[in-house]
């Protein structure tokens, strides 16, 4: 069954770099990659989205390898408001072969003064 | 700048009754979706709609769940018989197209007793 592969948790400090990477096999060839930040009870935040090769926008950049198997999310200098949990959002193909929007398990990013 | 809206936040319900969770996306978007999130888990897919009709669902998404899209406005996802582990939280999420980012909004947490 396809699936993402994110790691759990991160630590940082401010003004660090931060790059998460999820792995997703199987991805649908016609989809976009997308990642999102989650604070607690709080709705999933739209961080950036991609097709391939490297997008980015005023938050963050996202890197896509050719074929698509991963992707990388790269947030320059992370303050402590970076705390968070960040998200990758694909289209996986499911058990009864139709592409649904699959979510990784999430990567808790803390960020230290 | 233009919100997905839900209702209730909270809804307490005991196992057995019908539950209806309440959204009104954003006004010109075409493409709407229920996720859950139990607590501490990664967000799961349930079901999307798209021209009045669902046009993919997950496995979580049995015949105790329907969707409804009654008026130009709101969309609804009702539970018919709750039971425990329907306890969540619940996202409505629309998008305008195909590939553009889907907009989530603040979650109904649902507890069933």
């Amino acid at each position: 069954l396809a699936k993402t592969t994110q790691p759990i948790s991160m630590d940082s400090y401010e003004g660090q770099e931060v790059n998460i990477t999820c792995s997703h096999n199987n991805i649908a060839t016609n989809d976009y990659i997308t990642w999102y930040q989650q604070f607690p009870s709080q709705g999933p935040r739209f961080i950036i989205q991609g097709y391939k090769t490297k997008v980015t926008n005023e938050v963050a950049s996202l890197f896509i390898p050719a074929d698509r198997k991963s992707s990388t999310l790269s947030l320059p200098r992370v303050s402590l408001s970076d705390t968070a949990v960040y998200y990758c959002l694909v289209a996986l193909r499911a058990s009864g072969g139709s592409y649904i929007p699959t979510f990784g398990r999430g990567t808790s990013l803390i960020v230290h003064p | 700048e233009p919100e997905v809206t839900q209702t209730p936040s909270h809804q307490v319900t005991q196992m057995g009754q019908e539950v209806i969770l309440r959204c009104v996306p954003i006004s010109n978007h075409l493409y709407f979706y229920w996720y859950r999130q139990i607590l501490g888990q990664k967000v799961e897919f349930l079901v999307s709609f798209y021209n009045n009709e669902i046009s993919e669902k997950s496995e979580i998404f049995d015949d105790q769940f329907s969707v409804e899209r009654p008026d130009g406005s709101n969309f609804t996802l009702k539970i018919r018989s709750t039971k425990l582990e329907d306890s969540a939280m619940y996202f409505c999420a629309s998008r305008a197209q195909v590939n553009y980012e889907q907009y989530f909004g603040p979650g109904t947490r649902l507890t069933v007793t």
